[in-house]
């Protein structure tokens, strides 16, 4: 069965900007979860959705935020760009989190250069 | 909070040379532990998991042991090749069925020189 698809897989956007990032999850994988990854910080949870609803959230400002759509696919978005938030977005989908499902699989990423 | 502490390298090594990178944790209850690693340009795959303690995950030649006297889940490989080089995370979840994340160590930079 086809992988985690994240895209854009580059981009580049200027300070005060705004970008939308998509993932698209394993067939049957009903969560999603969003990690921001930079060399100096790692890996770093940013949230998880389920059912459309958002189960968790880590330690990251309101700019940014993420949605989960009824077919599970999932967007998260980053509005007025820093330069720290240049990074490689990471989205990693597994099934039903009720069910103790607990291992995750990854996308390759978006990688974002803010200038 | 949890946490994982694993050395960040790089570490380089000789082909066929013996492998372990270690790996401690801090957690509340019981985690799961896991390995992923990370082969330029791509996303992290799941090397091998273990989610109670004493299980010993194996995958491709590589190997963990759940120890949790002394909360650790090194990783170790007995001869390795020149397509190990990549970056290795070790990971825990405490959540199960929760809604909390992965909590990743700073991952290590393995280099295998022929």
């Amino acid at each position: 069965k086809a992988g985690v698809t994240q895209t854009p897989r580059y981009l580049i956007k200027t300070r005060g900007q705004q970008v939308t990032l998509s993932c698209s999850p394993i067939s049957g994988h009903r969560s999603v979860s969003w990690y921001q990854q930079t060399p100096g910080q790692g890996l770093q949870f940013l949230f998880e959705y389920f059912s459309e609803t958002q189960r968790n959230k880590g330690n990251f400002p309101g700019r940014f935020s993420g949605r989960q759509f009824s077919n599970s696919r999932s967007e998260m978005n980053v509005s007025t760009l820093e330069l720290g938030d240049s990074a490689l977005y990471l989205c990693a989908t597994r099934g039903d989190p009720n069910s103790g499902a607990n291992v995750l699989t990854f996308g390759a990423g978006s990688r974002l250069t803010v200038l | 909070g949890d946490s994982v502490t694993q050395m960040e390298g790089p570490v380089t090594l000789s082909e066929e040379a013996f492998l372990t990178i270690n790996c401690t944790y801090t957690a509340t209850g019981y985690p799961s532990l896991f390995w992923y690693v990370q082969y330029p340009g791509e996303g992290l795959q799941l090397l091998l998991k273990a989610t109670k303690a004493d299980d010993k995950g194996s995958n491709k030649g590589f190997e963990a042991t759940y120890r949790k006297e002394t909360t650790s889940f090194h990783l170790e490989k007995g001869s390795v090749q020149v397509s190990d080089s990549a970056v290795y995370f070790c990971a825990l979840s405490t959540s199960g069925g929760g809604a909390d994340g992965l909590t990743f160590g700073k991952g290590t930079h393995l280099i295998i020189q022929p």
